[in-house]
């Protein structure tokens, strides 16, 4: 089975904070994304990577950064923490293109005060 | 720019009765795929039914089948024989581009015993 694992299920953090939500893939998925999920507005692309290195900017990149250095590693970054980036975050990863199924890590909720 | 509409935010169905939950999307993808996900209360979120846009046919999955209008865009997930455990979020997701994939804002789901 596939398993995409986030690093912290629950995370507390202060505001002004440097932020890092790490995901971990083990099916060797050149896809990997970042969404965060609010209610009412479903989930939305933060970023996506579709190589090592590369990068994509999704529909709210503003106050967030990624790392992928290796493969099976996507890191989502949270320059300087507000309390507005309060929310559940959803690492998924996926083969091949967008045609092909996601499959999702469990959720960070993150709560910054 | 939203590209996936569901306009339900919360749906409500009987045990054992049937439901329709309506999804319409927008892609400028000429071959693709379109997708629901359930995410139940544990926040796993998992693939429910997938359709390729190219097949006239319905797919279906057990108890689960999709009503795909293509010039409409139109995506639709029935229920049948609803379960207890079928309550959850149920998202739709369509490609915005070849890499990336966008989710609708979701439609919570309860089943009535």
């Amino acid at each position: 089975d596939v398993k995409v694992t986030q690093s912290s299920r629950y995370l507390v953090k202060r505001t002004g904070e440097k932020v890092f939500l790490e995901c971990v893939q083990d099916m060797d998925h050149e896809n990997m994304f970042w969404y965060r999920q609010d209610p009412g507005l479903g989930l939305r692309l933060i970023y996506f990577s579709y190589d090592v290195k590369m990068k994509e900017k999704g529909d709210i990149p503003e106050g967030y950064s990624v790392s992928r250095e290796k493969k099976e590693r996507f890191s989502l970054i949270l320059e300087s923490a507000s309390t507005n980036q309060t929310s559940m975050y959803l690492c998924a990863s996926s083969l091949g293109t967008a045609n092909t199924e996601a499959f999702f890590g469990q959720g960070t909720r993150l709560t910054v005060v | 720019a939203q590209t996936v509409t569901q306009s339900q935010p919360e749906m409500s169905v009987q045990e054992a009765e049937t439901v329709t939950l309506s999804c319409t999307y927008d892609t400028s993808e000429s071959d693709y795929y379109l997708f629901w996900y359930k995410q139940p209360p544990s926040r796993q979120m998992i693939l429910v039914i997938r359709q390729e846009a190219y097949k006239q046919q319905n797919a279906t999955e057990n108890r689960f089948s999709v009503n795909f209008q293509k010039a409409a865009k139109s995506f639709s997930l029935k229920i049948s024989d609803s379960q207890l455990g079928d309550a959850a979020m149920y998202f739709c997701a369509s490609p915005q581009n070849n890499n990336d994939m966008r989710f609708g804002a979701g439609t919570r789901l309860t089943v009535k015993p």
